[in-house]
């Protein structure tokens, strides 16, 4: 079936670090792929997408590649804030109307100053 | 443009009760989709409307789930006879339905149930 597998988490990093979230997924077909974030005591909030292979999302000083040929979109961002603390969900949708996004198990995240 | 709400923020209940949310989805919205996520997991997909009309059913939602979207405005989760395993955040979100894929879903903060 359709899964994202992310990277156990919690991580945490200094202020200025550069950080990786790995994700990677299996899935029939051609997913979209997303990253959500969720701050503490906020709902879930889309960081960034890619629909194709090789398409690059960013948002926030965040990207992450479309990686068809690994099945992977891993999250990078070259030098993180404490207001970055938040737990990432990796994600994705099956093309074709269908409606469902299938999420990852999240990684927790602590930048600290 | 105030977001999706949901409502209760917390819940608790003892098992065997019955219990039930409310989401109001953002105005014009006319998708509307319902998670369930537990501690440490991701969200995972209850169900989801067009409009009034539920659209798709996750086999998560066992007979003792109901979801309706009456008017296509607010929605409602029902969960008869609750049971410790329900206890979870429960997750509302809406889009806009004007593409057909990869549109920005807008969360809620969730309902926390807890069963005793």
């Amino acid at each position: 079936g359709n899964s994202v597998t992310q990277m156990e988490g919690p991580v945490t990093l200094s202020e200025e670090a550069f950080l990786t979230i790995n994700c990677t997924y299996t899935a029939t077909g051609y997913p979209s792929l997303f990253w959500y974030v969720q701050y503490p005591g906020e709902g879930l909030q889309l960081l960034l997408k890619a629909t194709k292979a090789d398409d690059k999302g960013s948002n926030k000083g965040f990207e992450a590649t479309y990686r068809k040929e690994t099945t992977s979109f891993h999250l990078e961002k070259g030098s993180v804030q404490v207001s970055d603390s938040a737990v990432y969900f990796c994600a994705l949708r099956l093309p074709f109307g269908n409606e469902k996004l299938t999420f990852g198990t999240g990684t927790r995240l602590t930048i600290i100053p | 443009d105030t977001g999706v709400s949901q409502d209760p923020r917390h819940k608790i209940t003892k098992r065997g009760q019955n219990v039930t949310f409310r989401c109001d989805p953002i105005s014009e919205h006319n998708r509307l989709y319902w998670y369930r996520q537990t501690l440490g997991q991701g969200p995972e997909f209850l169900t989801y409307f067009q409009n009034e009309a539920q659209l798709e059913k996750s086999r998560l939602l066992s007979d003792r789930f109901s979801a309706e979207r009456p008017k296509g405005s607010f929605s409602t989760l029902e969960i008869q006879r609750t049971e410790q395993g329900d206890s979870a955040m429960y997750l509302c979100a809406s889009s806009s339905g004007q593409s057909t894929t990869n549109e920005k879903l807008f969360f809620g903060s969730g309902t926390q149930l807890s069963v005793l």
